[in-house]
């Protein structure tokens, strides 16, 4: 069974400085991963995922993530935080013999100083 | 416009007097699913459904019901509301799982 770990429920960065949200996750079978953001009073929107292939992940807004399987690691990042960027983030898995059970992890808020 | 819609937005009701939350995709999606969110818990899915008549428990089905007679629909269904079943719900929907899901707006459900 799977489970997601999103180390930090807030984080506070500087408009300019570099974003980095962190997730774990235990699997027993290859992962799909996703990250999705919610801004406040609205739905979740997928910001990137990762199937199969290249483990380095584009999204969306400049964000990006890398899978490192040796370190069961989904860190999202972004190199230069916006305020637009303030949002709560969610990291997600997926596995591939239960497609149809996608396991959240527990969110970050993230704020955005000037 | 490529939605999900779901219905009601807010909703308060009292102890045990049975409701019905609706959620409609126009997307063609066969999947879709149910989650409620809660602070500090993230996201947790309740029931989902891999297309018409095949539904399947997620997480925290305990108190809530489903059904999927169309491919558009995807009703939840409380028979006897409690009050640790206030929450905001998602429904979802998705072309197939494993791929990105489309999320409603929410439901902000309050039960007294």
């Amino acid at each position: 069974a799977q489970s997601v770990t999103q180390l930090g429920s807030h984080v506070s960065v500087s408009e300019g400085a570099l974003v980095l949200l962190r997730c774990n996750y235990s699997s027993s079978v290859p992962p799909y991963l996703f990250w999705y953001v919610q801004y406040p009073n609205q739905g979740l929107q997928l910001l990137l995922k990762y199937t199969t292939g290249a483990t380095l992940v584009k999204g969306i807004n400049g964000f990006e993530a890398e899978f490192k399987k040796s370190e069961t690691s989904f860190h999202l990042t972004k190199p230069s935080a916006h305020m637009s960027d303030a949002a709560e983030y969610f990291c997600a898995v997926s596995e591939s013999d239960s497609w149809g059970k996608l396991q959240f992890g527990a969110g970050t808020q993230v704020v955005v100083t000037p | 416009e490529a939605q999900v819609t779901q219905n009601p937005r807010y909703l308060i009701t009292v102890t045990g007097k049975k409701l019905t939350v609706t959620c409609s995709q126009n997307m063609n999606h066969e999947y879709m699913s149910w989650y409620r969110q809660d602070p500090g818990l993230g996201l947790r899915q309740i029931y989902y459904s891999m297309n018409v008549e095949v539904t399947d428990k997620g997480d925290v089905p305990e108190g809530y019901k489903v059904s999927r007679k169309e491919k558009r629909n995807f009703p939840l269904i409380l028979e006897s509301p409690s009050p640790n079943q206030t929450s905001l719900y998602f429904c979802a929907s998705s072309l197939t799982p494993g791929v990105e899901q489309y999320f409603g707006p929410g439901t902000r459900l309050t039960v007294t």
